[in-house]
């Protein structure tokens, strides 16, 4: 399984980016990256998922260089309800764990 | 689409007691997983069923807990008996299973809070 390494926490103020880089130096050839967050008393949610290069939904950008072995997670303008921990895994089905994950503070 | 079903949301026992945990995933979800998740720390995956048949239980400490899911649908994890150590939150969470080797998305219930006093 693959080790991820995550900051522990980062604070940021509102309209803010914020940028986390999970490094995973072991990352397998075909190992994904996904993202979650999780809320206080509430299971994780899924955020974004990718396996090279860029991708980016509603909520969320991923970015991966080409040797993939980090990956940052981009929050544009964050607001007080993105205030959460963040965890990044590395696996693929049925090989997978989470790590510590980044605990974000966002404040006014 | 309703979510990931857990019961109790919470539960305080003496150790050496015995509990149960239940979970009934979304409707269609051939893949279930349980996590334990001490507080501070990131889900630790315990077992993953895939319909009625186990992927992967090599976290599950198996001298005190035991997981079932005999058809394929809800499940039943049980702690038996119970350490101060297994104070935790314990998290279902499904997923769709495809060919594709790719990961895929899980969808969390609430999680059951334990206490062993």
């Amino acid at each position: 399984l693959a080790k991820t390494t995550q900051p522990i926490s980062m604070d940021s103020y509102e309209g803010q980016e914020v940028n986390i880089t999970c490094s995973h130096n072991n990352i397998a050839t075909n190992d994904y990256i996904t993202w979650y967050q999780q809320f206080p008393s509430q299971g994780p949610r899924f955020i974004i998922q990718g396996y090279k290069t860029k991708v980016t939904n509603e909520v969320a950008s991923l970015f991966i260089p080409a040797d993939r072995k980090s990956s940052t997670l981009s929050l544009p303008r964050v607001s007080l309800s993105d205030t959460a921990v963040y965890y990044c895994l590395v696996g693929v089905w049925g090989k997978f764990q989470f790590g510590a994950g980044t605990q974000v503070v966002v404040t006014p | 689409e309703a979510g990931v079903a857990q019961s109790p949301r919470y539960k305080i026992i003496e150790k050496r007691q015995s509990v149960a945990f239940w979970c009934n995933p979304i409707s269609g979800h051939a893949t279930l997983y349980w996590y334990q998740q001490i507080l501070g720390q990131g889900p630790k995956l315990l077992i993953q069923f895939q319909n009625n048949g186990v992927v992967d239980d090599s976290q599950l400490p198996k001298d005190r807990f035991s997981a079932e899911r005999l058809k394929g649908v809800d499940s039943t994890l049980k702690i038996q008996p119970a350490k101060l150590e297994d104070s935790a939150v314990y998290l279902c969470a499904s997923s769709l299973f495809t060919s594709s080797i790719s990961y895929n998305e899980q969808f969390f219930g609430p999680g059951t809070r334990l206490t062993v006093l």
